[in-house]
This record gives structure tokens, C-alpha cells and sequence, in this order.
């Protein structure tokens, strides 16, 4: 079983819905909770970045963290076209005094239609 | 400021030849990463760096080498390429480590290899 379990996808809304993108987790030791945005043949960027449990907002993103059910969420109000890339959650660990450890989701694949 | 740079972008290769990646960062960044992207198994780690002259294996090390002979640059190095390797290769660098308040990765632009 992976560590990090991303809901799969692809997801089609139109323009300017809301959209919620999810991740499981079984690794108690992550603390550091993490969206990337990759648009198609590009790396990924960091979108939003969350410690501990709670939500933060960005704008029109909104990160949400609870550790007690081990689930992150990412909530898009107001879609746009430029939305639609692949969206990345990521976690993160110390495993050592020298290194941490990074787990990434598969990605879901988001298109915002006009 | 350039960021993360990953040369070349694209390469096609024959079973058993060989290949190096490289990556460069001009954002004085202590950590370095090597990830592989396959589709429906998202991004895995390769190998990683804690900074210059040391580098530790990650989630997928079997097939590729190292080196960080200086701190900007981060190398990636296949002996004999396999089928099996045909992938998108991502270099990123990180101020501080995983698990800490400032380790957002940086990720260049990928290098997407073919082997046939």
C-alpha cells in the first residue's frame, strides 16, 4: 500500500466551479503538507503549503489539513481555464538529522472547460 | 536567476548505452534530487544530495549514479540504459532538508528519455 494515496481522476468542471482535490496518508510521522501544480511538460511549482493540521487560504485556494484522519484537501473556488494542470500532493518528514523524507501523490489531472 | 536547469531536454537511447543528466541550480541551495515521473506512479525518488561531495540513495536508486562534485551542479548517470527507463527525469534543490519549514523544492523542467 502506498504511503500517500491521491484520488486518481481526471476531473472535467466547468468554469467556475468549485473544485476538491484529496489525499490519504498512512505515515504518521508527516508533518509538512504540500500542493504542487504541474502544468502539462512543465515541472512541478509549489501552490500552497500547510504545517499541522487546519486550512489555509490563498486567494482562490484554500489547503486543508486534518492530521486525526491523516487527509489533506485542496479546494479551487471559482475555476478558471488557467486552472487546469495536474495537481500534486506532497508530504514530508524528518527522518534524520541530516535528510527529511518527501512522498508524493500520483496527481490528478484537473480541466477547467470554458 | 535562472533557478533549476536540466540539460538535455529530450534523448533517445539505445539498450546499453549510456547517458549522464545534468542539473544546475543558481539558488545556493544545500539539497538536490533526482525524481522519475511514469504515469499512475507519480514522482519517486532516485537518489539525493545534502550537499556538495555527499549523495544517499532514494526510493529507486537500481540503474543510476550520482555525483555532486560542486554545490550547484547534481548529476545523473545511467551505465546501461534499459527499456525500463524510459521515463521523464526531474532534478530539483531545496534550501533545507524534508520535514522543515523552508524545504519547498524547487523542480526544474524535466528531461523526458526514451530507451529503445
Amino acid at each position: 500500500q502506498k504511503e500517500v494515496e491521491q484520488d486518481p481522476g481526471p476531473l472535467s468542471v466547468p468554469e467556475g466551479a468549485i473544485v476538491s482535490l484529496n489525499c490519504t496518508y498512512s505515515n504518521s510521522a508527516f508533518q509538512y503538507f504540500m500542493w504542487y501544480r504541474q502544468y502539462s511538460r512543465k515541472g512541478p511549482e509549489l501552490l500552497m503549503y500547510t504545517y499541522s493540521s487546519g486550512n489555509k487560504e490563498d486567494g482562490r485556494f484554500t489547503a486543508q489539513v486534518d492530521k486525526s484522519s491523516k487527509y489533506i484537501s485542496l479546494f479551487i473556488r471559482d475555476s478558471q481555464p488557467s486552472d487546469s494542470a495536474t495537481y500534486l500532493c506532497a508530504m514530508s518528514a524528518i527522518i534524520n538529522t541530516n535528510a527529511g523524507k518527501s512522498t508524493f501523490g500520483d496527481g490528478t489531472t484537473l480541466t477547467v472547460k470554458p | 536567476n535562472a533557478g533549476v536547469t536540466q540539460t538535455p531536454k529530450f534523448r533517445v537511447l539505445k539498450t546499453g548505452q549510456s547517458m549522464t543528466l545534468l542539473c544546475a541550480q543558481d539558488m545556493n541551495h544545500e539539497y538536490m534530487y533526482w525524481y522519475r515521473q511514469d504515469p499512475g506512479m507519480g514522482l519517486r525518488l532516485i537518489h539525493y544530495s545534502v550537499g556538495e561531495g555527499t549523495t544517499a540513495k532514494g526510493e529507486v536508486p537500481d540503474g543510476y549514479n550520482v555525483s555532486r562534485l560542486k554545490k550547484q551542479n547534481f548529476l545523473l548517470g545511467l551505465e546501461s540504459a534499459a527499456p525500463s527507463q524510459t521515463s521523464v527525469y526531474f532534478c530539483a534543490s531545496s534550501y533545507s532538508r524534508a520535514g522543515t519549514r523552508t524545504d519547498t523544492q524547487y523542480f526544474g523542467p524535466g528531461t523526458r528519455l526514451t530507451v529503445l
